[in-house]
């Protein structure tokens, strides 16, 4: 079956440093990948999604990167936090098809201060 | 006019009630419709797909309205445990494969 693994849980980072939150997906292949970033009490902004290596879309202006350097691994970066970077931080993948579902791992909650 | 619309809630509900959410969407070629589920500080997870016919998944029933453009989701016999955020979850655009998740709608069952 697949699996989703995403880390770290928490992190706390002082604004100015660098970010790079990993997730890597088991049990399928070529599958779409997805970032999203949910600030408190609010709905997921889609922030990246790749339907393959070195194949990503930017959804949101902003400080973030995303780069996949392997078919089931996505990674989420940035070269200096700002305190507006807080929040809940989600990968997702789905199926490599029409149907579209998505399945999110654990999050990443980060607080920038 | 936001591309999925939910009313944020919260639904005070209790023990046994039966509840329902509605949401709409904006793009009228919408071509996938689902409701996902978020407890507090955990990540959402598909609660269900919901098809043109309607579909039903034990307490759980969700309607799609294609010339309104809303799908609803009802939840009978409300469980203490059902107590989480609905999602409504909208693919706008197929070419894009990319979902856009309603701002959720908060339920809460009481004893």
């Amino acid at each position: 079956s697949q699996t989703i693994h995403q880390w770290p849980a928490t992190l706390v980072q002082p604004v100015g440093s660098p970010l790079s939150l990993e997730c890597t997906v088991e049990g399928t292949s070529n599958p779409n990948l997805y970032w999203y970033r949910q600030a408190a009490g609010r709905g997921l902004q889609l922030l990246f999604y790749s339907i393959g290596i070195d194949q990503i879309s930017s959804e949101v202006p902003q400080n973030l990167s995303a780069s996949r350097p392997q078919d089931r691994q996505f990674i989420l970066s940035s070269k200096k936090l700002l305190l507006s970077d807080s929040g809940f931080y989600l990968c997702a993948w789905s199926p490599g098809m029409a149907k579209n579902i998505q399945y999110f791992g654990a999050g990443t909650r980060l607080s920038v201060l | 006019r936001k591309e999925v619309e939910q009313d944020p809630g919260p639904f005070n509900v209790p023990e046994g009630a039966t509840v329902a959410f509605n949401c709409t969407y904006s793009n009228s070629a919408s071509q996938s419709f689902f409701w996902y589920r978020q407890d507090c500080r955990k990540e959402p997870k598909l609660l269900m797909s919901v098809y043109s016919s309607g579909n039903e998944d034990g307490r759980f029933t969700a309607q799609l309205n294609r010339a309104s453009q809303y799908i609803s989701l009802l939840i009978r016999d409300s469980k203490l445990s059902d107590s989480a955020t609905y999602l409504c979850v909208v693919n706008l655009d197929t070419g894009r494969r990319a979902l856009t998740f309603g701002s959720g709608t908060r339920l809460q069952v009481q004893p």
